[in-house]
């Protein structure tokens, strides 16, 4: 079956420092990927996404994630995260073709101290 | 509305009883979604919508659980004789077709005691 893995459960950073969450998705067909986030108290939102072209793509907020079609990844980066990116962070994959149902990950959360 | 409205947004019921989570997706929005979200995990699907009828209902549990739309519009998510093991956040999200964006509710939490 299908499956997305994100390794790092729970990450605890300072402000400033520099953030990269790794997720892996386990299927060997055309994918489209998304990163969500959902900050203390909030809706799922939308980070960024991946279609086709370019792998290395830019979202909201100063975040950006690259897509490594070899390693089957899309690990999500921010040069210097802030205080208010206190947050649980979800990678989903969506299988080409299909119903257009998103497979999330577990989901990591993000503990940035001040 | 501007966004995804799920009601109610907490319900606490009693093991056996039924329960009915309503969702009212963005307007024009033709696929909706649910997704079940327990503690430290992330959203698991349900079932998905394309207009009226349900296109992908492979992640119901169980027939205990049932997802009706009847005018492609608001969607209401039926669970039967509920079980501890059903408390969860119930997510609903819609989207302009099968391709767009997901765009998430707030969820409905749901406690059975």
């Amino acid at each position: 079956a299908q499956s997305v893995s994100q390794h790092n459960h729970h990450v605890i950073l300072s402000e400033a420092a520099s953030l990269e969450l790794g997720c892996n998705y386990s299927y060997g067909g055309t994918v489209n990927l998304f990163w969500y986030v959902q900050y203390p108290g909030q809706h799922l939102q939308l980070l960024l996404k991946y279609f086709s072209g370019d792998p290395l793509v830019k979202g909201i907020k100063g975040f950006e994630a690259e897509f490594i079609k070899s390693k089957f990844s899309f690990n999500l980066r921010k040069p210097s995260v802030q205080w208010s990116d206190t947050a649980e962070y979800f990678c989903a994959v969506r299988l080409s073709g299909n119903t257009g149902k998103l497979i999330f990950g577990q989901g990591t959360t993000l503990q940035v101290k001040p | 509305g501007a966004g995804v409205s799920q009601t109610p947004s907490n319900k606490v019921t009693e093991k056996g009883k039924y329960v009915e989570l309503r969702c009212d997706p963005i307007s024009g929005h033709t696929a909706l979604y649910w997704y079940r979200q327990s503690l430290g995990q992330g959203p698991e699907f349900l079932i998905y919508f394309q207009g009226t009828g349900a296109a992908d209902d492979s992640g119901l549990p169980n027939d205990r659980f049932f997802a009706v739309r009847p005018e492609g519009s608001v969607s209401t998510l039926k669970i039967q004789r509920t079980e501890r093991g059903d408390s969860a956040v119930y997510l609903c999200a819609s989207s302009q077709g099968r391709a767009g964006e997901l765009f998430f509710g707030e969820g409905s939490r749901l406690t059975v005691l």
